[in-house]
This record gives C-alpha cells, structure tokens and sequence, in this order.
C-alpha cells in the first residue's frame, strides 16, 4: 500500500485478556518500529526489526509484551494478559534501512483495557 | 539516555508565525525531526535536520539547530487554522527515536 497500515484500529478488551496488533509496513522498507504513546505523552520505543530479526527488544515493559515479524513484511505485537496500563495507542513505523532513514508512521491502534 | 523536552502549549494568532522550541541531550543524535499529528490521525513527518546543519528552510517552515545548546525550534510563518495540532520534536540516535512530550498549538482567528 501507499502508507504504513495498522490494525484494529481500535480495541477494547477486558483486563486479563491477550490482544494482537497488527502492522502493515511500506511496501519495501526493511525496518519496522513499534511505539507506544500514553495518553498526553511522548512516544516510547518498545521493539525494531530489521527484516525479521529484532536486534533491539529493549523497550518492551514486560514479558508479556511480544512481538513478530515474518516475510520481512507484516508485524504483530502481541500483549498477554493485558492490564489497564497497557491502555494506549501503539503506533507502528517502517523505514527503508535502519540507521538514518526516515521514519513513517501509521495511524495506530488505540487500545483501551478496562 | 536520550531525553526531549518541549513546552507543551501554544497559542498562536492566524497569520502570525508559531516558534515550537525543543531540547535534546543526546549529542550523538544524527537527525532530529519534527513530526506533526492531528486529532484521530497518526504521525506526519514535517521536516528533518542532518545534525551538521543548523537551519533548513521548507516553505512556511524554518528548522533552527544549534547542536552546541543541543536546541532545536520549528517557526511555521503565516500560521492558519490548519495548523493546528501536536508537534512532536523527535531525535534519532542509531535506529530509534527519542520523542519529546509534543507542544499542542492552538490556532486562534
């Protein structure tokens, strides 16, 4: 497609439950971000791949955060047994390369745990 | 670690022009970015900045970086309603980037 593509693009579910969020990149681009942004705040880092290989899994809160990538093309991120706090919009970015190259964001899921 | 700063609201009038300002502290940053995002939508790249260069023009936006304050500022010139949205200020080290709070800009006739 033209641009980074994200889906659901909203999801409620009850705490305790595992949800899946998809990302669609730029057809092409090599690297792939996944972000967090509370609600009033900056974006956190959570995971980077580059084609399927995550070198940098730093920024996931928690171990039931996960995610995945396959055919060098769609990523899911995966959050099990979900809590309130995981309540945000997670935003998915691909780039051409890694290091130095434009980042472009899709739209975001917005995830809401009650 | 990386940390971005921003003020967090502005108020500008339509026509006048918007200085969004931003600090950084990783001076190993490469590119910093001003990203735009309105409501219900995702992020929008505006403009970028090579950390080597310290102002960069494009149309109604004006980029300023002085790396040695590690200070970068966005002017938007002839500011209209459209305008109006989050700034985010963003610097790259290695692959991620670092985002600052975002600066709310509110548009006023």
């Amino acid at each position: 497609g033209a641009g980074v593509s994200q889906s659901p693009s909203n999801k409620v579910t009850e705490k305790g439950k595992d949800v899946e969020l998809r990302c669609d990149p730029i057809s092409g681009h090599t690297a792939l971000y996944w972000y967090r942004q509370r609600l009033g705040q900056g974006l956190e880092f959570l995971i980077y791949f580059q084609g399927n290989s995550a070198p940098d899994k730093s920024g996931l809160p928690s171990d039931r955060f996960s995610a995945e990538r396959t055919g060098e093309s769609v990523s899911t991120l995966t959050i099990q047994r979900t809590q309130q706090e995981d309540s945000a919009v997670y935003l998915c970015a691909s780039s051409l390369g890694g290091d130095l190259l434009t980042q472009y964001f899709g739209p975001g899921t917005r995830l809401l745990v009650l | 670690g990386e940390d971005v700063e921003q003020s967090l609201f502005l108020s500008v009038r339509e026509g006048d022009s918007s200085v969004i300002n931003c600090t950084y502290t990783d001076s190993s940053s490469t590119y910093l970015y001003w990203y735009k995002q309105e409501p219900g939508a995702g992020l929008q790249l505006l403009t970028y900045i090579f950390s080597n260069m310290d102002m960069k023009q494009d149309q109604r936006l004006t980029v300023l970086l002085n790396k040695k304050d590690k200070h970068l500022s966005l002017r938007i010139a002839d500011t209209q309603t459209g305008d109006s949205a989050i700034y985010f200020c963003a610097e790259m080290a290695d692959y991620k980037l670092s985002f600052g709070a975002g600066t709310t800009v509110t548009v006023r006739a």
